[in-house]
């Protein structure tokens, strides 16, 4: 079965510096994907990222990055020069090759101060 | 190009009564799929339809349905509403199921059940 763990409730950075958010997976099936999305307090989910389990290098997305740590089933979101409108919950997903259901970790709210 | 549209937005229903939400995907996306979001649960996994069919469901129970149309929009219903039954209920529309492709978010329609 498919589980991802976001260890951090809650993250505090301050505006223009980097932050890293955490994300571990666990799955069995070598084929999988792994996406971040934000969602703000409206509540609609922003597709951030994504990474695939073959890809051999770190996604990126402009302020956005993955790292993504094989091995130790880690996939860590790491967003460059915070702003203010980065304040927003953030969710780990992973869906595995052959099935069409994301599971998603219980998130990290990300608050960024002035 | 237009994205995920869901309708109602916001909806306060009764015990024991049905509902039934709808969502229009990102046009020429064949697969939808539906979340429900609660503070206690987190993001879980409804089900997820293509072309017509539903591919994957989730550990709900039965009082959970939906199903797609030829255009791809898609419904979901709850019957016999139960005071938990109260979230936000995310649908997400893709290309295809599975694999690298992402899934985007539509805003959401907020249930309250009183």
């Amino acid at each position: 079965a498919q589980k991802i763990t976001q260890t951090q409730p809650g993250m505090f950075v301050q505006e223009k510096e980097a932050v890293t958010l955490d994300c571990t997976y666990d799955t069995s099936d070598p084929s999988y994907g792994l996406f971040w999305y934000k969602q703000p307090s409206s509540g609609e989910m922003i597709f951030l990222i994504y990474q695939g389990s073959y890809d051999q290098q770190n996604a990126t997305e402009g302020r956005y990055s993955l790292n993504f740590q094989k091995a130790r089933k880690s996939a860590n979101l790491v967003i460059s020069a915070s702003q203010l409108g980065d304040s927003a919950m953030y969710f780990c997903a992973m869906r595995e090759g052959g099935n069409n259901d994301m599971r998603f970790g219980a998130g990290t709210r990300l608050t960024v101060k002035p | 190009k237009a994205g995920v549209t869901q309708t109602p937005r916001y909806l306060i229903k009764t015990r024991g009564q049905q509902v039934t939400l709808s969502c229009s995907p990102i046009s020429g996306h064949r697969s939808v799929s539906w979340y429900q979001q609660t503070p206690g649960q987190g993001l879980q996994f409804l089900f997820e339809y293509f072309s017509e069919t539903q591919r994957n469901k989730g550990n709900f129970p039965g009082r959970f349905s939906g199903r797609q149309f030829s255009n791809s929009r898609s419904e979901m219903n709850v019957s016999t509403l139960e005071l938990g039954d109260s979230a936000l209920y995310l649908c997400a529309s893709s290309l295809a199921g599975g694999g690298s492709y992402e899934q985007y978010f539509g805003p959401g329609t907020r249930l309250t059940v009183t």
